[in-house]
């Protein structure tokens, strides 16, 4: 069984639209994040929430909006896509807020033309 | 500001031979400290952790990481390198309680037969 699950694996889409990835975790865990892990491989962290309420929220444009509908899922939404939102982008959730083990999904590969 | 420096993109080692990943971190409080293994086209996975305790931490897969405080370092060792540990190495520390990760910029793995 997948601990973490993203949807879609890969995204391409054009400039200016907008798009939604999903994430899902079984384990039962508090916190959920999203990181972005840019052309070079460099991992931020952009948001993290902790039982649907939002903790940490990274400098981020305000075209990406987090969703959490429970604290299973933490959706990531983005507005008027830009090129330079190319970029994996990974889920991960943790038992509680604190420095548990983050457990991370597959990634979205994301791709803006 | 937090920092997770490794100093090293790329090292090639031969199959067998031991190996020594370099982790430098600037962190004003008592660092939670990780190391997590990326294979091409995956998520990521915890090799191993250090909140407190024994500075000599174990983790999956044969890998062990010593934690000095003097040196600021959180350096990844394995005595002897398989094949299957080609990949991408990442060290992060966890600030603000822990549940933000701060990575740094990676180190490629190459092993040669």
């Amino acid at each position: 069984d997948t601990a973490v699950s993203q949807t879609p694996k890969y995204l391409v889409t054009q400039m200016g639209n907008d798009k939604s990835i999903k994430c899902e975790q079984n384990l039962g865990h508090d916190t959920m994040y999203w990181y972005k892990q840019d052309s070079k491989k460099f991992l931020k962290i952009m948001f993290s929430y902790n039982n649907k309420e939002l903790i940490i929220n990274e400098t981020v444009p305000n075209r990406f909006s987090p969703k959490s509908p429970d604290k299973a899922h933490l959706n990531l939404h983005i507005n008027s896509l830009e090129l330079g939102d190319s970029a994996v982008y990974f889920c991960a959730s943790s038992q509680a807020n604190g420095a548990d083990t983050q457990y991370f999904g597959p990634g979205t590969r994301l791709t803006v033309l | 500001a937090q920092s997770v420096t490794q100093p090293d993109i790329h090292i090639t080692v031969s199959e067998g031979a031991s190996l020594e990943l370099r982790c430098n971190y600037s962190y004003g409080a008592t660092p939670y400290l990780f190391w997590y293994v990326q294979s091409p086209g995956q998520g990521l996975q915890l090799l191993l952790k250090y909140f407190s305790g024994d500075t000599l931490v174990q983790g999956i897969k044969g890998f062990e990481a010593e934690f000095k405080r003097s040196q600021s370092s959180f350096n990844l060792r394995k005595p002897s390198v398989h094949w299957s540990d080609a990949a991408e190495y990442f060290c992060a520390v966890g600030i603000g309680g822990g549940n933000k990760l701060v990575f740094g910029a990676g180190t490629i793995l190459r092993v040669k037969s």
